[in-house]
């Protein structure tokens, strides 16, 4: 079954310090990875996405996320984190092999970003 | 260039009663996905347009959500009758054909529904 994990319901995290937020994947064949990010009261905006190539993808605002495929991971990065990175941070997975709907996307159950002064 | 919108903001009804929510897509946006967030959960999944034909709506919950997009630009989805367990944050993506499945999809702000 195809599915998303986000073992972290919160990270804590203080001004200027790296940020990791950790996702992992399950799916049947090789996938797209995606992180959307949700700050209160908006729309989930997106922040990268992870096709084919290298495992290193840049994205918006300076994050960036490592597809690591022995491990089944996708985790987001910052090297330095800023207050108004605090928000909902989502991952998500489509399989574009996946007979039952290769256009929809699998989502995480979020991760909650606290950046502290 | 406009992004993906959404209406009502937000939506307060009594179970039994009927609501309907609308997507607009980003402008030549064949593709438009519903997904609803319901008590913190995961993101799932509700159904796909191609234009104006249902692509997969496998993740309809049951046959009191009804969804149409007719000329294939904006969308509705029509809750009736609605639950308890049908609140929650409904949101709407959209993206452009493609054909390699990479294009992203893009989000609208979401329509956040609380049945009493």
């Amino acid at each position: 079954a195809q599915s998303v994990a986000q073992p972290e319901d919160q990270v804590n995290v203080a001004e200027g310090n790296p940020l990791t937020v950790k996702c992992t994947y399950s799916v049947s064949g090789n996938p797209y990875l995606f992180w959307y990010v949700q700050y209160p009261n908006r729309g989930l905006q997106f922040l990268l996405k992870y096709i084919t190539g290298d495992n290193l993808v840049k994205g918006s605002y300076g994050f960036e996320a490592e597809f690591n495929k022995s491990q089944t991971s996708f985790h987001l990065k910052k090297p330095s984190a800023l207050v108004s990175d605090s928000a909902l941070y989502f991952c998500a997975v489509r399989d574009p092999w996946f007979s039952g709907g290769y256009n929809k996307l699998i989502f995480g159950a979020g991760t909650r970003l606290a950046v502290h002064p | 260039e406009a992004g993906v919108t959404q209406f009502p903001s937000h939506s307060v009804i009594e179970k039994g009663q009927t609501v309907t929510l609308r997507c607009d897509p980003i402008s030549g946006h064949d593709n438009l996905y519903w997904y609803r967030r319901v008590m913190g959960k995961e993101i799932k999944f509700l159904l796909h347009f191609v234009k104006e034909s249902k692509q997969d709506e496998s993740g309809m919950p049951n046959n009191r959500f009804l969804a149409e997009r007719t000329g294939g630009t904006y969308s509705t989805l029509k809750v009736q009758p609605a639950e308890l367990e049908d609140s929650g944050v409904y949101f709407c993506a959209s993206s452009q054909v493609g054909t390699t499945l990479q294009e992203t999809q893009y989000f609208g702000p979401g329509t956040r529904l609380l049945v009493l």
